[in-house]
């Protein structure tokens, strides 16, 4: 069965300092991947997405995922953390079975220290 | 172009309440989902929507009803409200298609007590 992990749970980082955020999957097939980020008390925003072609991809707000078939992972990443990213960050890959449908990792929350 | 609109934003319900959660979209979107968020469990799909009058189960779809009478519109129904059915409630959609990228509303934060 497909699913997504997200090793860790919380993450605390420095504002400014560099983040990464990793995310495994099983899926047998080439994936379509998914990073989404939810604000406190808000829904969830596509940061980017991954469908083929170059396996770096680059999202809003200055973040960037990099896919590697080799390790099932697609690992989201951003030089230089921003007090505002403070949020939780949530891996997803589509389904199999059609009708768009994706399955979530549990997400991870990102805190942000001054 | 408001996208997807969730009402209510909150709700507090006794046991054996019911109560419909009501979702909808203005994008012309085919496909409508709902899901739960608890803490530490990412979001479990309840139901999906691939158009009007076309409803299926998803991961988690004990105690809730759906139906899809419009496009625009992807009502959730609870009919007996327990204390595991309190979470955050997201609806979702999307265009027809292979782009898998999901629209998503604000959310409705429902307690059951």
């Amino acid at each position: 069965a497909q699913s997504v992990t997200q090793p860790d749970i919380h993450i605390t980082v420095s504002e400014g300092a560099s983040l990464e955020l990793r995310c495994n999957y099983s899926y047998g097939a080439t994936p379509y991947l998914f990073w989404y980020v939810q604000s406190p008390g808000q829904g969830l925003q596509l940061l980017l997405k991954y469908f083929s072609g170059d396996t770096l991809v680059q999202g809003i707000k200055g973040f960037e995922a990099e896919f590697k078939r080799s390790q099932s992972s697609f690992n989201l990443r951003k030089p230089s953390v921003h007090w505002s990213d403070a949020a939780e960050y949530f891996c997803a890959v589509g389904a199999t079975g059609g009708y768009n449908k994706l399955i979530f990792g549990a997400g991870t929350r990102l805190a942000v220290h001054p | 172009n408001a996208g997807v609109t969730q009402t209510p934003k909150f709700r507090i319900l006794k046991i054996g309440q019911s109560m419909t959660l009501q979702c909808t979209q203005d994008m012309n979107h085919n496909y409508m989902y709902w899901y739960r968020q608890d803490p530490g469990m990412g979001l479990k799909l309840i139901y999906y929507s691939v158009g009007a009058g076309i409803t299926d189960k998803g991961e988690v779809p004990n105690g809730y009803n759906v139906s899809r009478s419009t496009t625009e519109d992807f009502p959730l129904r609870l009919e007996l409200a327990a204390p595991s059915q309190t979470s955050v409630y997201f609806c979702a959609s999307t265009a027809t298609g292979t782009s898998y990228e999901q629209y998503f509303g604000p959310g409705t934060r429902l307690t059951v007590t």
